[in-house]
């Protein structure tokens, strides 16, 4: 299985500044027809995860312009330009290359 | 608007059985891998199983494997998790995730398992 490994855990941020989240694979999430399969995820305090970012720098449907996905093979990048106080919650990074899905510990995001 | 309704969770004693359900809505269910989630109690995301969009094909986590079963009718544009000799590791938030090519693309509300004596 891939192994998907997040930093830092958790993280404090003070609304109007950047903010950035790490997550590395084991193994490189290239396919053969040139996709990545890393998703980034935000779980926000009691509610299911939303998709965020798709195929490492894809914005979802409705996702804001400030949260920006980067990264090739096995270290990819989740940024926040400007935080909002929303924006608060639990990141995920997501590996969908094979089955079976896994996903990082997860980062926390407080203000 | 996509929305996954997910139901049938609640407390059951150990080696008892439940069947979760997942109805759809606001696309075409049909035509769409679904996979069910779950998430212990301040745990992290852990994949459960999977059916593709006829039903004919099924994969699930080595955890579950002989003890949970996915299933899909389309004509109620549902997908089922029947989960047999439940133990105390399987209390979590159950999701049911449409899946778009490698990436959970919508997630239910979730709905909690316990198994407790």
């Amino acid at each position: 299985d891939v192994v998907m490994t997040q930093t830092p855990l958790s993280l404090s941020v003070t609304p109007g500044q950047p903010a950035s989240i790490s997550c590395r694979s084991s193994q490189s999430l290239l396919n053969s027809v040139g996709n990545t399969y890393l998703s980034w995820f935000l779980q926000k305090p009691g509610q299911s995860p939303q998709l965020l970012i798709y195929e490492v720098s894809r914005r979802f449907s409705g996702v804001p312009d400030r949260f920006s996905g980067s990264g090739s093979g096995t270290d990819f990048t989740l940024k926040i330009s400007r935080v909002e106080a929303e924006d608060v919650g639990v990141y995920h990074c997501m590996s969908g290359l094979r089955l079976p899905w896994t996903f990082g510990q997860g980062t926390k995001v407080e203000i | 608007e996509v929305q996954l309704v997910e139901s049938g969770g609640g407390s059951v004693q150990p080696g008892g059985s439940l069947r979760l359900s997942c109805t759809a809505s606001g696309f075409t269910f049909s035509t769409s891998y679904m996979h069910w989630v779950r998430q212990r109690p301040g745990k992290g995301l852990v994949w459960v199983s999977r059916i593709s969009n006829d039903g004919t094909r099924t994969d699930y986590a080595d955890s579950v494997e002989g003890r949970f079963t996915i299933s899909r009718d389309n004509g109620r544009n549902t997908v089922y998790l029947q989960m047999n000799s439940l133990r105390g590791d399987d209390t979590a938030v159950y999701y049911c995730v449409k899946d778009r090519t490698g990436t959970g693309e919508y997630w239910g509300q979730g709905t909690l398992v316990t198994v407790s004596s």
